[in-house]
Formats: structure tokens, C-alpha cells, sequence
């Protein structure tokens, strides 16, 4: 069974500065996908990058980036040039890459929070 | 166009009754799932619909929980006798198709309190 953790709860950081979020995963599977999703106050989820395991190039999205090791099993997220907008809960999500349900497995969530 | 929408968006009912949790998936949507997440919690899959096969229930956390899906359309959980350990927020997605390539795109979700 695949597991995904994020050890971090909670974390704050300061308008236009860069913030790093970790998780990590524990998977028998060689191929696989790892996304990261936004859940701000309104509930909705968004996603926000996706990885796909057999890449080795990290994967980037405008500001947000992240730190791909397959061997650790790690999976960070970056954030640059934080903006109040991306206050938020962090969701980080495994996908097995032969799914036929497309069934997501997500960590317990870190919560954002950007001050200005 | 439209995205996913729920209803209703919070619930409140007593300990012991039936609630019925509603989802509109995107038009052309052919892939279906719920999630509840607990409070402070990350989100667990309960189930899954892809056009006309049969449902993975296997998320499902009792037999008090049920979910059907009327072709690529409307979905609806049920809960029935609800348990205080049910209250969560009930979220549904849908994606163009199955797999992996395919974005889940999510609804706003239903606050389900049980009292």
C-alpha cells in the first residue's frame, strides 16, 4: 500500500519571500505520478503541479517548482516570491501510473499561511 | 463552463438519520469521485464511477455508505444512520476520463455535522 506524509502542519512566510514544503511517500511501484493541491478557504481544490516519476527534470509552474528524489522518496514543494493569494492548505496526492481508477492517495495536508 | 458543484454545501443533521450528498460533475465528465476529509485531515477516496462499468466501492468505509450515478450525470452519496465520526467535509471530482493524464477537477465540497 502506498503512504504519503507531510510532517509539517503548519508554516508561515513572510509576503515575496520563497517557502519550502516537504513530503515524503513509501511506494513499491517504479512508475508513478505525484501532484501538489491548493485548498484554499473556499474549499475547493486546485491542483498545482504534477510530477511524473520516470522524469527526472523537476517539474515547474510559474512560481511554484519542485524537488523531485526518487531514491529518498521525497517529493518538495517550492514556493517563490510567496504572494497573500497563496495562503492556503497544501495537499500533496500519489497516483499509481498504471491506475484505471485514477484513485489519489494525499497526505494530511500543511497549512500555509502569508504574511504581509 | 461550469465547474463541479455540490449541494448542499453544509449539513447539519441529528445522530441516526439519512443525508443525501449531491454532485454535478463537469458536462462531458466521464469519471466520478468522492473523498471525505476530516477535519485537519487529507482526503480518502471512497469511491469511483467511470461511465457505465462498475463502480470501485472500495473506499467506502461501511455498509452505510452508499453512492450511485446515473450514466456520465448526476451522482449522490448516502449516508445512512449517521455517526458522529461521519462529520466531514464530503468532496466530489470528475476528469475527462480515466487514469492519470486525465485532471481531477473538484468541487467546492458539502459540510456534513452530525449531532
Amino acid at each position: 500500500a502506498q503512504t504519503v506524509t507531510q510532517s509539517q502542519p503548519e508554516m508561515s512566510v513572510q509576503e515575496a519571500e520563497t517557502v519550502t514544503l516537504s513530503c515524503t511517500y513509501d511506494t513499491s511501484e517504479n512508475n508513478y505520478y505525484l501532484f501538489w493541491y491548493k485548498q484554499p478557504p473556499s474549499r475547493q481544490m486546485i491542483l498545482v503541479i504534477r510530477q511524473e516519476a520516470y522524469k527526472q527534470q523537476n517539474a515547474t509552474e510559474n512560481r511554484f517548482s519542485v524537488n523531485f528524489q526518487k531514491a529518498a522518496k521525497s517529493f518538495s514543494l517550492k514556493i517563490s516570491d510567496s504572494q497573500l493569494g497563496d495562503t492556503a492548505m497544501y495537499f500533496c496526492a500519489f497516483m499509481k501510473h498504471d491506475s484505471n481508477t485514477g484513485k489519489l492517495i494525499f497526505g494530511q495536508g500543511t497549512t500555509l499561511q502569508v504574511k504581509p | 463552463g461550469a465547474g463541479v458543484s455540490q449541494s448542499p454545501s453544509n449539513k447539519v443533521t441529528e445522530k441516526g438519520k439519512d443525508v443525501e450528498l449531491r454532485c454535478d460533475p463537469i458536462s462531458g465528465h466521464t469519471a466520478l469521485y468522492w473523498y471525505r476529509q476530516r477535519l485537519g485531515q487529507g482526503l480518502e477516496f471512497l469511491i469511483y464511477f467511470q461511465g457505465n462499468s462498475a463502480p470501485d466501492k472500495s473506499g467506502l468505509p461501511s455498509d452505510r455508505f452508499s453512492a450511485e450515478r446515473t450514466g456520465e450525470s448526476v451522482s449522490t452519496l448516502t449516508i445512512q444512520r449517521t455517526q458522529q465520526e461521519d462529520s466531514a467535509v464530503y468532496l466530489c471530482a470528475s476528469s475527462l476520463n480515466t487514469g492519470v493524464r486525465n485532471e481531477q477537477f473538484f468541487g467546492p465540497g458539502t459540510r456534513l455535522t452530525v449531532l
